[in-house]
């Protein structure tokens, strides 16, 4: 099956640049959603098709994925970023989604 | 306004079952995929399953070995999760959540989410 490994922590100052990153076999072949939840709260899409903002969510975050790594950046990071994400993909040779197990971001 | 509105949970003793309900409300819920995650206390997110907008295609994580079943009814704007012979590592908050991607094209991915139904399996 199809696994998506993000390291369990990052930790960044305020006002700087964190990136979370996902990597998975030739992840740069699929489509990588990412979701931010905060504790207690239900997950909230951030980033859809790799790099696609919905609306509301701030143009500090943003998505990238090209061979076996996609990247969320969050620029000029604040304190209200701090949560954890995840990072999701459709396999379709098991027709199944796939999580990433998440990472959890310190603002420092 | 999208609206998704999770019940049905509660605490079930292993062994026993459950149904978990999702009204939907604010968007033509036929028109779209609709999609069970699940997070156990502590934990990161769990698909669950999923199913097409028509009934048309259904899937699940190996993990639940046919004990769960999806199902919705587009009349009553409703997703639904059955839950048999359920066992403690199914404790977890369940989440329904909006699928306006195709599996076909690989694009699946959740747009919005209910709050959460939580399911405690324990003697």
């Amino acid at each position: 099956s199809y696994v998506l490994t993000q390291p369990p922590s990052v930790s960044v100052a305020p006002g700087k640049t964190a990136r979370i990153t996902c990597g998975g076999n030739n992840i740069g072949s699929k489509s990588v959603h990412w979701y931010q939840q905060k504790p207690g709260q239900a997950p909230v899409l951030v980033i859809y098709y790799d790099s696609e903002r919905p609306s509301g969510i701030p143009e500090r975050l943003s998505g990238s994925n090209s061979g076996n790594t996609a990247t969320l950046t969050i620029s000029r990071v604040e304190a209200g970023d701090e949560a954890d994400y995840y990072c999701q993909v459709w396999d379709s040779s098991s027709d199944h989604v796939v999580f990433g197990g998440g990472t959890k971001l310190t603002v420092l | 306004e999208v609206q998704l509105v999770e019940s049905g949970g509660g605490l079930v003793k292993p062994g026993g079952s459950l149904r978990l309900s999702c009204a939907a409300s604010g968007f033509t819920f036929s028109s779209y995929s609709m999609t069970w995650v699940r997070q156990a206390p502590g934990k990161g997110l769990e698909w669950v399953s999923s199913i097409s907008s028509s009934n048309s295609y259904i899937y699940y994580a190996d993990s639940l070995k046919g004990r769960f079943t999806i199902s919705r009814d587009n009349a009553k704007n409703s997703l639904y999760l059955q839950m048999n012979s359920l066992r403690a590592e199914d404790t977890a908050v369940y989440y329904c959540a909006r699928d306006p991607g195709i599996a076909a094209a690989g694009t699946p991915h959740f747009d919005y989410w209910g709050q959460g139904t939580l399911v405690t399996v324990s003697s």
